[in-house]
């Protein structure tokens, strides 16, 4: 399989679940992306992992927690998430996270809400 | 701050040809960028300008004018698969992309 895929598709949790979002990407890049997609809102970069490293932490709450095991997967782990956390998250993998078009690939997305 | 503004939706005529603005106010530049988001689905890439001009692909082109911190998405011949979210999103001097609201495109016959 190729691009970037995203599961589960759609998640409903309570506030006091714990649940995972899993990325996967068969491109050869080296950096992945969470981004928060809330309704006729910019999206919002949460995480960015560069060659399994985290590089960049945009002040997310703590009841979000990111993994990277290897360069090919993204983890977000969620736990007593809030009603206002609903929205779509998005992960993207690219070529770098400098210079140069470093053009992202997304996936479609795990639409969250949270009851 | 940092602020990219474009249109929050937009309508035009099957067959027509309308053009999305984008303005952006940045710490720096290094590119400008246009992604396609149908409903339920991934943003996928359309463009990506650094340089002032016009960059044509098929149906597609984008401007860019770094003086005035604008660009804009032009489409052509609009079919009714162009119905669709256009995201801006603007590099700045950390390498850092602000993204724009996203544009909703709809497409009348």
């Amino acid at each position: 399989e190729t691009g970037v895929t995203q599961t589960p598709r759609h998640l409903v949790m309570g506030m006091t679940n714990k649940k995972s979002l899993k990325c996967e990407q068969h491109l050869g890049h080296n950096a992945m992306y969470w981004y928060k997609q809330s309704a006729k809102k910019p999206l919002e970069l949460m995480f960015v992992y560069s060659l399994e490293e985290r590089v960049e932490n945009n002040s997310v709450p703590s009841r979000f927690s990111p993994e990277c095991p290897n360069s090919s997967h993204l983890f977000l782990h969620l736990h007593t998430l809030q009603p206002e956390d609903s929205a779509l998250y998005l992960c993207a993998s690219g070529s770098g996270t400098g210079t140069g078009a470093n053009v992202l690939t997304f996936g479609a997305g795990s639409r969250l809400t949270v009851l | 701050g940092q602020n990219i503004d474009q249109p929050t939706e937009m309508t035009a005529t099957e067959g027509a040809i309308v053009q999305i603005n984008c303005t952006y106010q940045t710490s720096g530049f290094n590119g400008l960028f246009w992604y396609q988001q149908h409903a339920g689905e991934a943003p996928t890439f359309l463009s990506y300008n650094v340089l002032d001009g016009l960059e044509e692909k098929g149906r597609f082109s984008s401007f860019l004018s770094r003086s005035k911190g604008y660009s804009y998405l032009l489409l052509k011949e609009l079919q009714m698969k162009d119905s669709a979210s256009y995201l801006c999103a603007a590099k700045d001097s950390n390498y850092q992309l602000i993204w724009g609201a996203g544009t909703k495109l709809i497409i009348k016959p």
